[in-house]
Order: C-alpha cells, then structure tokens, then sequence
C-alpha cells in the first residue's frame, strides 16, 4: 500500500463549477498536510497547508484535514480556466520530508 | 524577488555520462531539499541539506547520487554514470528554516533530465 493515494483524474468540469480533490493516507505520523498546484513544465507552488485535523479556508479553496480517516480534500470554489493544472496533496510528520500524492490534472473548461 | 533558480533547466545526456543539476536557493534559505519526479509518479524526496552538511539523506539512492550545498555557491545534485532511468524531472525546493510550522518549501522550476 501507497503512503498517499490520489486519484490521478483527469477531471474536466466547467467553470464555475465546485471541484472536490482528495488524498487517502496510511502513516499515522503524518501531521502537516500541504495542497500544491503544477502547472505544465513548472515546478509545484503551495495553495493551502494545514497542520492536524480541521478545515482551512482561503478564498476560494477549502482545505479539510480528518486524521481519524486519514483523508484530506480540497474544495475549489467558482472554478476558473486558470485553476487547470494538476494539483497534488503532500504530507509530512517530520517538518521537511514531504510526501507527495501523483497529483490530480484537473480542466476548468471556459 | 528572485525564486528558487534551477539550471540548467533541459538536459540531455547519454548513458554512462555524468549529469549535474544546480540549485539556487532563495535569499535568505539555507536550507535546500531535492525531489525526483518520475513519470507517472508523484515526488519523492532525495535529500536535504544545509550549508556544507547533509542532514537526510534517506531517499537517494545508495550509488551514483551525490548532493552537496558549499559555503559558497548553489547545491548540486550530481549524478555519475547515467543510466536510462535517472530520466526525470528534478526539483529543488528551498526553506529559511527547517521547521514546516513557520516556513515554507519553495520549489524551482526543475531540470528535465533525458539519458539517451
């Protein structure tokens, strides 16, 4: 079994939509969970991180974080042509080595 | 405010060659970190340096692979006697401190490594 599982997609929806992405993990020690956006040949940029379990609100993007299931999600409110990218869930127990998922190619279609 | 700077950003080389990969923190990090991203697959972390000293090492292989940060100068992730699978992208990723509860990992914008 995978430390981090995600589904690699692709997931097309049309702008406006609401985008629901989500990772499943199974190493207990992990406490930092990070959402990270990649674009084409570029390198990941951080959307949201949040630390244990809860929600974290920011702008359009919800992060929840339910250590109990081992399952994070992001929420993309009023998706936009420019949120097409492939997003990736990350993770650490020990403040540096993160962990990542294969990443989400989403489409926002205009 | 420049970024984390990688170069070169494309190489290409054949196999048997050695294949070295540069990583310019942002100012003001001293703390560098090396990921691998294969095909098809997510990130993995390689290794993590501070000025002049590795500190983990844990996800680079035990042959070929080399980093270094000098005192002086960008890191290098140096890779000896290529073969077909080191094909990847490389990402460096910088930090002001070790610690991910007050900072951040800043990720350049990799080299595409190509063995022949």
């Amino acid at each position: 079994q995978k430390e981090v599982e995600q589904d690699p997609g692709p997931l097309s929806v049309p702008e406006g939509a609401i985008v629901s992405l989500n990772c499943t993990y199974s190493n207990s020690a992990f406490q930092y969970f990070m959402w990270y956006r990649q674009y084409s040949r570029k390198g990941p940029e951080l959307l949201m991180y949040t630390y244990s379990s809860g929600n974290k609100e920011d702008g359009r993007f919800t992060a929840q974080v339910d250590k109990s299931s081992k399952y994070i999600s992001l929420f993309i409110r009023d998706s936009q042509p420019s949120d097409s990218a492939t997003d990736l869930c990350a993770m650490t127990g020990n403040n540096y080595k993160l962990t990542f998922g294969k990443g989400t190619l989403l489409t926002v279609n205009p | 405010n420049a970024g984390v700077m990688q170069n070169p950003r494309h190489l290409v080389r054949r196999r048997g060659q050695e294949a070295r990969l540069r990583c310019s923190p942002m100012k003001g990090h001293s703390h560098v970190y090396w990921y691998r991203q294969l095909p098809e697959e997510g990130l993995k972390f390689m290794v993590y340096l501070q000025k002049e000293n590795i500190i983990d090492e844990s996800g680079m292989p035990k042959e070929r692979f080399s980093a270094e940060f000098p005192k002086e100068g960008p890191s290098i992730l140096r890779i000896q006697q290529v073969v077909r699978g080191d094909s990847a992208a490389y990402f460096c990723a910088s930090s002001p401190m070790g610690s991910l509860r007050t900072d951040t990992q800043y990720f350049g914008p990799g080299t595409r490594l190509t063995v022949l």
